[in-house]
């Protein structure tokens, strides 16, 4: 157990359609992050968060995602109109909490796989 | 940005021989590069990582090496078992500012038996 968990784990949406995905971290971290895994791939960073602030967005995302972090805790990634190249795994990870990587590891919830169909 | 590569994509070994697989990168700035070990339809695990303070580190079966002079940095696993079976994903990063990972397209292993 990472202490990450994600939902929902699976969504299937039709083209066009706004979907939204939480994010939350058992333990409180300062750092969260965003990724997108699509088949045959490794992780691709997407945003990441320091408390509730939004510091680093990657090119990968577009104007239709908007990620928040109300309170430094939760986060949601939100998709607007989607299309079928939003197709993906969109993982969450934060820093563990054990060992003496703790401060700079990160540990992937279990994902959210999305489908457009 | 960082760019991370990758090989071999796949590798096929017997039970018991070892396994090596290697990833160079491209900002010499990096100096965190861990090692994930990927499950169908799970999530990336991490499984060993290294400083670039640090040439080798090693946990039981799993060792990684890092030469920063020519930017890469190696996993190698010994007495390979059916249960190491998996894509291997590595990763780099700056432990500096944001962290963020970039990583490398995957290796898929499979140990025969």
């Amino acid at each position: 157990d990472t202490g990450v968990s994600q939902d929902p784990r699976h969504k299937i949406t039709k083209r066009g359609q706004n979907v939204t995905f939480r994010c939350d971290p058992i333990s409180e971290h300062n750092r969260l992050y965003w990724y997108r895994q699509t088949l045959g791939q490794g992780p691709e960073f997407l945003t990441y968060f320091q408390n509730e602030a939004q510091l680093e967005k990657s090119r990968l995302l577009s104007d239709r995602f908007s990620a928040e972090r109300p309170k430094g805790s939760f986060s949601t990634l939100e998709i607007q109109r989607t299309e079928q190249g939003d197709s993906a795994m969109y993982l969450c990870a934060t820093p563990g909490t054990r060992g003496p990587s703790s401060t700079d590891t990160q540990y992937f919830g279990p994902g959210t796989r999305l489908t457009v169909l | 940005g960082e760019n991370v590569e990758q090989h071999p994509s796949t590798l096929s070994v017997q039970e018991g021989d070892s396994a090596v697989i290697k990833c160079t990168y491209s900002d010499s700035a990096s100096n965190y590069f861990p090692w994930y070990k990927q499950e169908l339809g799970k999530r990336p695990q991490l499984i060993i990582d290294i400083r670039s303070n640090v040439g080798e580190k090693k946990d039981q079966r799993i060792a990684v090496t890092l030469n920063k002079t020519a930017k890469h940095f190696s996993l190698h696993i010994t007495e390979t078992q059916p249960e190491d079976s998996a894509v291997y994903f590595c990763a780099a990063s700056k432990l500096t500012n944001d962290y963020k990972l970039s990583f490398g397209a995957g290796t898929t292993v499979t140990v025969r038996a």
